[in-house]
């Protein structure tokens, strides 16, 4: 399986600031139709997943424009521009170009 | 509003058995793939299994393969899991999703754009 690492696997961020979370995968992610299956999820506590990113880059509907997506081949970050404390909770990458889709371990984002 | 309502979990002994059930509403069940994620207790996310729309092809991770069956009936806009052979290590919190699957012909995803609140499954003696 592909295995997916996060880090830091704890930030303190001021409110404000800028954050940024990166995550490795132990094979490239790039399908053979030229596309790249990296999608970012923010869980808040006591809360269910919710999609952020998908593809890389693309926000889904809702998300405000502070998250950002980057990223290629093995090597992708999420970068949220101005934290605000709505951002509290764990954020986790998954790969989706190798069966069995895996996730990261997890960043917990806290506010210092 | 699209909505996913589990329901089934509960406590069950190891080896035991047990069905979740998913309800879909608010948009076409049958045009979507559909899956289980599950979160074990303080511990991160893990995809369990998807199913196609019509159910012809199913994919499970590999820690419950022979145990766990995926299976819907898009008459009833329902999804569910069939969990048997239940171990200390299936206890998690098991959710429902819609997910985002392009076939380019390989089946590649773009995650889980819906999500249910989950259910907990305890397997304990």
């Amino acid at each position: 399986d592909v295995v997916m690492t996060q880090s830091p696997l704890s930030l303190p961020v001021t409110l404000g600031q800028p954050a940024s979370i990166s995550c490795r995968s132990s094979q490239s992610l790039v399908y053979s139709d030229g596309n790249t299956y990296l999608n970012w999820f923010q869980q808040r506590p006591g809360q269910s997943p919710r999609r952020l990113i998908y593809k890389v880059s693309n926000r889904d509907s809702g998300v405000p424009d502070r998250f950002s997506g980057s990223g290629s081949g093995t090597d992708f970050t999420l970068k949220i521009s101005r934290v605000e404390a709505e951002d509290v909770g764990v954020y986790y990458c998954m790969q989706g170009t190798h069966w069995s889709w895996t996730f990261g371990q997890g960043t917990k984002v806290e506010i210092k | 509003e699209v909505q996913l309502v589990e329901s089934g979990g509960g406590l069950v002994q190891p080896g035991g058995s047990l069905r979740l059930s998913c309800a879909a509403s608010g948009f076409t069940f049958s045009s979507y793939w559909m899956s289980w994620v599950r979160q074990a207790p303080g511990k991160g996310l893990e995809w369990v299994a998807n199913i196609k729309q019509d159910g012809s092809e199913k994919y499970y991770v590999d820690s419950v393969k022979g145990r766990f069956t995926i299976s819907r009936d898009n008459a009833k806009n329902s999804l569910y899991l069939q969990m048997n052979s239940l171990r200390a290590e299936d206890t998690a919190v098991y959710y429902c999703a819609r997910e985002i699957i392009v076939v380019v012909p390989a089946a590649l995803s773009w995650g889980m754009d819906v999500w249910g609140k989950g259910t907990t499954v305890t397997v304990s003696s």
